[in-house]
């Protein structure tokens, strides 16, 4: 089975804080996403990439950076962490296949305060 | 642009009712469209998927969908649902292999 581990469930910071996310996968999946959920909002994508160092905006990608050294990790990047940036974060991946899924992590709730 | 409407924010069904949560989306071909479950605290969970062929799908935990390419819907239905189902469900349609459009999800509260 595919397994996409978020190295942390719930994450406390500070406001203007630098935040890290960490996602990393073990299939050796092309594709890694991430997604912001917000109750009532369904999921919403802020970044993704296809390849190592390769990445694209998603929808909502304002106040995020993302890195992507090697292929099975990804990570998402709050360069000054803000309140309305409390939300629950979800990675996934994917292959190249189109008839394939996405397999999500079971998500970083971070509160910032 | 793309969209994916679960109009349904929250459905309440007793158990061992039968249950069908609706699914529409605009796009101008057909999708791939999948179901997600997502249980509280957890990720989401792949219920099904639909790319081609059958119209009516069959997925885990005994849940199907049906595609109905007039109505542009991909409605969820399990004939007797458990208290385990309690759960939030989601619709995603994907226009491509790496771009998904989830609805905002609909909520399964279950009834003794």
């Amino acid at each position: 089975d595919v397994k996409v581990t978020q190295s942390s469930r719930y994450l406390v910071k500070r406001t203007g804080e630098k935040v890290f996310l960490e996602c990393v996968q073990d299939m050796d999946h092309e594709n890694m996403f991430w997604y912001r959920q917000d109750p009532g909002l369904g999921l919403r994508l802020i970044y993704f990439s296809y390849d190592v160092k390769m990445k694209e905006k998603g929808d909502i990608p304002e106040g995020y950076s993302v890195s992507r050294e090697k292929k099975e990790r990804f990570s998402l990047i709050l360069e000054s962490a803000s309140t309305n940036q409390t939300s629950m974060y979800l990675c996934a991946s994917s292959t190249n296949d189109g008839n394939q899924p996405q397999h999500f992590g079971d998500g970083t709730r971070l509160s910032i305060l | 642009a793309q969209s994916v409407t679960q109009p349904d924010i929250h459905i309440t069904v007793s158990e061992g009712a039968s249950l069908e949560l609706r699914c529409n989306y605009s796009y101008g071909a057909t999708p791939y469209l999948f179901w997600y479950v997502q249980s509280p605290g957890q990720g989401l969970q792949l219920l099904l998927k639909y790319f081609s062929g059958d119209t009516l799908v069959q997925g885990i935990k005994g849940f199907e969908a049906e595609f109905k390419r007039s109505q542009s819907s991909f409605n969820l239905r399990k004939p007797s649902v458990h208290w385990s189902d309690a759960a939030e469900y989601f619709c995603a349609v994907a226009p491509f292999f790496n771009k998904f459009y989830f609805g905002s999800g609909t909520k399964l509260n279950v009834k003794p």
